[in-house]
């Protein structure tokens, strides 16, 4: 049973360019969450995909917007990178109707924006 | 405002003893869940205790044990038979039902020495 997998592992932009992050979530799971973490902070949530439809977003710009496939995969997109953009973007999935909260995470891909 | 307090920003722990990370929250909500999760240099983020706040009980898992105390707004996690591979960054979060993310504080970084 596979985990969620996000691709890339790492990753090199500059400024002004544009990224898109993958995410598979866990097997079974159908809902999608984002979370972007600077080095030495907690993770900030950036927001939630379910059913296709983005159902909760937090403090981050336009420049930041996502998607959500049919088959529960999702996309991150970011947009006029910024330096401060460099961070890890973490991706977590679960099961709608499953234990409320509980969250099974990617290994992340490392965003570096020079 | 929804915030959490990791008071500890390093700890360190010997082999086989027994150390305790520390957490505080804020929230003037009733229902909510709480969780600690691991973060080892892997980047990967893995839950190790769940607690829901309606339930006087601590919740245990093996080694791992919470002290929740919901009045004073704590939730404690105490490592018994500390073990090499329990070295990690550890994130104390609450999830608000009605807000469908996770909050999270800056972590501790936990260093168990042989």
């Amino acid at each position: 049973d596979a985990g969620v997998t996000q691709s890339p592992t790492h990753l090199i932009k500059t400024r002004g360019q544009q990224v898109t992050l993958r995410c598979s979530p866990k097997s079974g799971h159908d809902t999608v969450s984002w979370y972007q973490q600077a080095l030495g902070q907690g993770p900030q949530f950036i927001f939630q995909y379910y059913e296709e439809e983005e159902r909760q977003r937090g403090n981050f710009p336009d420049r930041f917007s996502g998607h959500q496939f049919p088959n529960y995969s999702s996309e991150l997109n970011v947009n006029a990178l910024l330096l401060g953009d460099s961070a890890l973007y973490l991706c977590a999935s679960r099961v709608a109707g499953g234990p409320v909260g509980e969250q099974f995470f990617g290994p992340g891909t490392r965003l570096t924006v020079l | 405002a929804q915030t959490v307090t990791q008071s500890q920003p390093e700890m360190s722990v010997q082999e086989a003893e027994t150390v305790t990370l520390s957490c505080t929250y804020d929230t003037s909500e009733s229902d909510y869940y709480l969780f600690w999760y691991k973060q080892p240099p892997s980047r990967q983020m893995i839950l190790v205790i769940r607690q829901e706040a309606y339930k006087q009980q601590n919740a245990t898992e093996n080694r791992f044990s919470v002290n929740f105390q919901k009045a004073a707004k704590s939730f404690s996690l105490k490592i018994s038979d500390s073990q090499l591979g329990d070295a990690a960054m550890y994130f104390c979060a609450y999830f608000l039902g009605n807000n469908r993310k996770l909050i999270w504080g800056l972590g501790t970084s936990l260093a168990v020495n042989p």
